[in-house]
């Protein structure tokens, strides 16, 4: 069970590149989230999806697209890479319901340099 | 507007001594639920642990526990006996049911704690 697996770990891009962020999860988990972290900011929303098929923007969802064509997959897209993207980026995935305590499990991140 | 406040970007503490991380929220939701992160510099993110808004007691995980005051909208996290291990970033996350059902965390910016021999 590896739980919540993000490819890739590291990435140096140069701005206007594009790139592909992998989130995978074997929970069977419905709900999924891209976060990215900032220093001095926290994690922030990037979008979300609560099923497969289905994606929603979340705080910040300006120059990312994302795809959930399986259940278990989460991808994050840069298409034109920006300095301003340079983050580390979290992808988590949580039980769907109403219940107010369902955890949300986090993968490892990935390290996003935009030259 | 910023819904989840760490006030205190960083803090020492002794080993073995207990530390309190400071937690303020802004919600008008009746439901929410707050949780406590951890994130050692190996970067990932650990749950620590969770308070509910009609929970009737403070949450308790081992040397974590939760000092809830609802009416002061503050959910402080307290670590007795501190190890070195406990170094880390600590975030305060919030989420709300009536206002948004889709399970999203909000994140304050964080508490970076170290634990000195």
């Amino acid at each position: 069970n590896a739980g919540v697996t993000q490819t890739p770990k590291f990435r140096v891009l140069k701005t206007g590149q594009s790139m592909t962020l992998l989130c995978a999860q074997d929970m069977n988990h419905e709900y999924m989230y891209w976060y990215r972290q900032d220093p001095g900011m926290g994690l922030r929303l990037i979008h979300y999806s609560v099923g497969e098929g289905t994606t929603a923007k979340g705080e910040v969802p300006d120059g990312y697209n994302v795809s959930r064509l399986k259940k278990q997959n989460f991808l994050l897209g840069l298409e034109s890479a920006a300095p301003s993207q340079t983050s580390v980026y979290f992808c988590a995935s949580s039980l769907a319901g109403d219940h107010l305590d369902n955890e949300q499990f986090f993968g490892p991140g990935t390290r996003l340099t935009v030259l | 507007a910023q819904k989840i406040t760490q006030t205190q970007p960083g803090m020492f503490v002794q080993e073995k001594e207990a530390v309190t991380l400071d937690c303020t929220y802004d919600t008008s939701d009746p439901s929410y639920g707050l949780f406590w992160y951890k994130q050692p510099s190996s970067g990932e993110m650990i749950f620590l642990i969770y308070q509910g808004s009609y929970d009737q007691q403070n949450a308790t995980e081992g040397r974590y526990s939760l000092n809830f005051q609802k009416a002061r909208k503050s959910a402080n996290l307290v670590i007795s006996a501190s190890q070195l291990g406990d170094s880390a970033m600590y975030f305060c996350a919030m989420r709300e049911y009536l206002t948004d059902s889709w399970g999203k965390l909000q994140f304050g910016a964080g508490t970076q704690v170290v634990v000195t021999p």
